[in-house]
């Protein structure tokens, strides 16, 4: 199993740029989920999926954030325009409900 | 709502020594998961041992097993013969067993393994 695929590993783009981040699931798994993780914050769930269908984007932080699951193998976080402050490293992590998620290597952004 | 707190910010024992990361939660729930997961240096965040709150034996994988004391709503993670591999941030985290989905984590515990 190739476990939970992202693209890129890193990013590094400059203020008001669009950056669209990429996950592909665990095959079979009907949850997938997207994180923030910063020294100031933590760990942070943006939105999660459920059979391709957005349950909770109550953790986005504001409109410049978009997630998308066209199908059950493919998801995208966007960010538009982007600021410095969305500096992280964002997860993706995919689970089989119910049960245990598995993470992703992570993309680290770096906006400037 | 549920809370997961680690105490612990950072830790660190010797090589070969046996070490334990400390984690409470609160829930008015009677079922749930609770995990811990790893994260090293490379930022991947790798799960280390899964407990089901109806089951009351402790989970246990290789060297890492946890204490699981249901009504102090406790949950350690103790790492036996401590390897340099295991230095990392660990976090401590929860989860509802069915329905809503979202898994809270505790802020970490940053343990060195030092040779």
């Amino acid at each position: 199993d190739a476990g939970v695929i992202q693209s890129p590993r890193h990013e590094v783009t400059e203020m008001g740029q669009e950056v669209t981040l990429r996950c592909k699931p665990i095959s079979g798994h009907d949850y997938l989920f997207w994180y923030r993780q910063t020294m100031m914050r933590g760990l942070e769930l943006l939105i999660y999926f459920n059979n391709n269908v957005p349950i909770d984007d109550s953790g986005m932080p504001e409109d410049r954030f978009s997630a998308k699951m066209p199908n059950a193998s493919f998801s995208t976080l966007k960010i538009q325009p982007s600021e410095p402050r969305d500096s992280a490293v964002y997860f993706c992590a995919s689970s089989f409900s119910p049960g245990t998620q598995y993470f992703g290597p992570g993309t680290r952004l770096l906006v400037l | 709502a549920q809370t997961v707190t680690q105490s612990q910010p950072e830790m660190s024992v010797q090589e070969a020594e046996t070490v334990t990361l400390s984690c409470t939660y609160d829930t008015s729930e009677s079922n749930y998961y609770l995990f811990w997961y790893k994260q090293p240096p490379s930022r991947q965040m790798i799960l280390v041992i899964r407990q089901e709150a109806y089951k009351q034996q402790n989970a246990t994988e290789n060297r890492f097993s946890v204490n699981f004391q249901k009504a102090a709503k406790s949950f350690s993670l103790k790492i036996s013969d401590s390897q340099l591999g295991d230095t990392a941030m660990y976090f401590c985290a929860f989860m509802k067993p069915r329905g809503y989905q979202k898994v809270t984590f505790g802020i970490g515990t940053k343990l060195q393994v030092i040779p």
